[in-house]
Formats: structure tokens, C-alpha cells, sequence
């Protein structure tokens, strides 16, 4: 069995500020773990995916995550937000094996003026 | 270009009534999912189907069906039994097998009950 828990379903945050947006995962086997961003009204895009190969993994649009098996985490960061990143983020596991791709409920990210 | 096409974007339905969404992809992939989202919820899955003529239920099935007659298509129908049907329905695809297993996401379609 896998879960995803996202700390914060709304962060706000300023333009040109530090975005952190937190992940927590449980899994029973090696997971592959995911960011997904999804703007109103739209699918969901691929912003990067870890799948073993380096613990920090640098994605789209100037973000990047850690995979921290120690604290069972996989924060997405990016230095400095941008008013074009304002959307919801899911962050999703998968076990190795597995189909199903179980999501977090997502974090709504804000970014102020 | 290659990707996923869902129809229609938005979609009514009367009480009682079935209703069909349309998922297209062709992209070559062996699985497509279909998960229902609402607000605060996350997504959840719905059915998944890893090869045609084959699909398994998801953790809410209960009031939806799906076929799997061509590889690039999967619909899925609301059925009248699916009393809260309100929501974002998202439909995906994959290659399962490959190193890079991911998900990629069509457009959605939003089903609201007249």
C-alpha cells in the first residue's frame, strides 16, 4: 500500500520568494514519486519524477525536488517564485511494479505581487 | 503533435441519464486511466486498462463503466447508478514496462447534473 500527504492545501507566497511545497510518502516497495502542476481548468502537466537514478531532480519551469528516504520526503522547491507559477501541485507516488499512481490532495500555490 | 484529446470539455447531465466522455490518445501507449477529481480531494481512479479487451476497477468504480475495444480509445460512461457525478474528469495514458513510467494527462472534461 502507498500514501501521499501534502503539508498545506494553500501556500502563499511573494514574487521573487522561496517556494517549498512539502511531500510526504509511505510505500512498502522503492517508490517512484512524482510533481504534477495543473492550472485551472487543465490537465495535469509533468513538472519531474524521481525514479532512483539521483536524489535531486531537476525538473520544468526552474524546479527541482530532493527524495530524502530517511524523512520519507519529496519536497518540490524553486528559488524564486514567479507570478506564472500560481496552480495547484500534486505530488503522487507509484510502486515499482505497480499501476496504480496514488495522488496527494494537493497543495493550491499563491503568488503575490 | 502526439498527446490525449478528451471530449466534450464540459458536459450535462439530466437525472437518470447516462452519459459517455471520450478519450483519444495516440501516443502509442498499452494503458489508459481514467480518475475523477474534486475540489480538495485529489485524484482518485476510477479504471484502469493495461491492454484492450482488459480493464480493472479502480478505488471508485461504483456507477461507471469503460471499454477498451482500440488501443487508442477508452471511454467512460456515467451511469445513473453514480448519484454525485459533479466533478473534473481527467483520462491518462502510459507505457507500463518502460523505465520512465509516467502519466501524461489530457485537457479533462467537466460533467455538472442539470
Amino acid at each position: 500500500a502507498q500514501s501521499v500527504t501534502q503539508l498545506g492545501s494553500h501556500v502563499s507566497v511573494s514574487e521573487g520568494a522561496l517556494v517549498l511545497l512539502r511531500c510526504n510518502y509511505s510505500s512498502s516497495v522503492p517508490p517512484y514519486l512524482f510533481w504534477y502542476v495543473q492550472y485551472p481548468n487543465q490537465g495535469l502537466q509533468l513538472l519531474l519524477k524521481y525514479t532512483s537514478a539521483a536524489t535531486l531532480v531537476k525538473g520544468i519551469n526552474g524546479f527541482e525536488a530532493e527524495f530524502k528516504k530517511s524523512e520519507t520526503s519529496f519536497h518540490l522547491t524553486k528559488p524564486s517564485a514567479h507570478m506564472s507559477d500560481a496552480a495547484e501541485y500534486f505530488c503522487a507516488v507509484i510502486g515499482a511494479g505497480s499501476y496504480q499512481l496514488t495522488f496527494g490532495k494537493g497543495t493550491k500555490l499563491s503568488v503575490i505581487p | 503533435d502526439g498527446g490525449i484529446t478528451q471530449s466534450p470539455k464540459y458536459l450535462f447531465r439530466k437525472e437518470g441519464q447516462n452519459v459517455t466522455l471520450s478519450c483519444e490518445q495516440n501516443l502509442n501507449h498499452d494503458a489508459m486511466y481514467w480518475y475523477r477529481q474534486d475540489p480538495g480531494q485529489g485524484l482518485r481512479l476510477i479504471y484502469y486498462s493495461q491492454i484492450v479487451n482488459d480493464f480493472q476497477k479502480g478505488d471508485i468504480a461504483e456507477g461507471y463503466s469503460v471499454s477498451r475495444e482500440k488501443k487508442e480509445s477508452f471511454p467512460l460512461t456515467v451511469t445513473s447508478a453514480q448519484k454525485n457525478p459533479t466533478a473534473f474528469y481527467l483520462c491518462a495514458s502510459s507505457s507500463p514496462g518502460r523505465l520512465l513510467e509516467t502519466q501524461y494527462f489530457g485537457p479533462g472534461t467537466r460533467l455538472l447534473v442539470l
